[in-house]
């Protein structure tokens, strides 16, 4: 079965650190990577998508991550984080093996020191 | 642009009460799904609908929860009779198509007591 895997539930860093949070799937075919965030009490965002062509993806807010097929990863990055990072932060996956359902990760909570 | 509206925000019900939600979607959206977030855990999803045709429910608990969407664009999801294991907050989301990005409400966080 599909499955995909972040590996840190809880992350806390200091203001100006450099975040990367780990995403990895399982899934035969052909993927359509997302990163999704939750601000506290706000609904959930895409902050950056690949589909094909170049697998460093650039998102919003100074996000990017990068596809590596050969490690079924797409780990989401961001040189210098803001105190505003804080928020829970979703992988998920769909493909045409999955009917293009959303396999989601169960996310991580990452908290930001001012 | 709207975004997806859910109603209403929070309740609060007994175990064995009946409750439901309602979801308005982007205008022009075919697809829409609504998930089950228990805390700790990514979405789950319960229902995919395509216009107002089911795509996939196949991990609806079907005794007790239903869902529809009569005229492809709002949708209701109902539970009936609520169990304690049922709080949760209910996301509804919509895409375009089934292979593009999906846009979420704000969510309806049930508490079963």
């Amino acid at each position: 079965a599909q499955s995909v895997s972040q590996h840190n539930h809880h992350v806390i860093l200091s203001e100006a650190a450099s975040l990367e949070l780990g995403c990895n799937y399982s899934y035969g075919g052909t993927v359509n990577l997302f990163w999704y965030v939750q601000y506290p009490g706000q609904h959930l965002q895409l902050l950056l998508k690949y589909f094909s062509g170049d697998p460093l993806v650039k998102g919003i807010k100074g996000f990017e991550a990068e596809f590596i097929k050969s490690k079924f990863s797409f780990n989401l990055r961001k040189p210098s984080v803001q105190w505003s990072d804080t928020a829970e932060y979703f992988c998920a996956v769909n493909g045409l093996d999955s009917n293009y359902q959303l396999i989601w990760g169960a996310g991580t909570k990452l908290i930001i020191k001012p | 642009e709207a975004g997806v509206a859910q109603s209403p925000r929070y309740k609060i019900i007994e175990k064995r009460q009946s409750v439901a939600f309602w979801c308005n979607p982007i205008s022009g959206h075919a697809t829409l799904y609504w998930y089950q977030q228990i805390l700790g855990q990514g979405p789950k999803l319960l229902i995919q609908f395509q216009n107002n045709g089911v795509v996939d429910d196949s991990q609806l608990p079907k005794d007790r929860f239903s869902a529809e969407r009569l005229k492809g664009v709002d949708s209701t999801l109902k539970i009936q009779p609520a169990k304690l294991e049922d709080s949760a907050v209910y996301l509804c989301a919509s895409s375009f198509g089934v292979n593009t990005e999906a846009f979420f409400g704000q969510g309806t966080r049930l508490t079963v007591v």
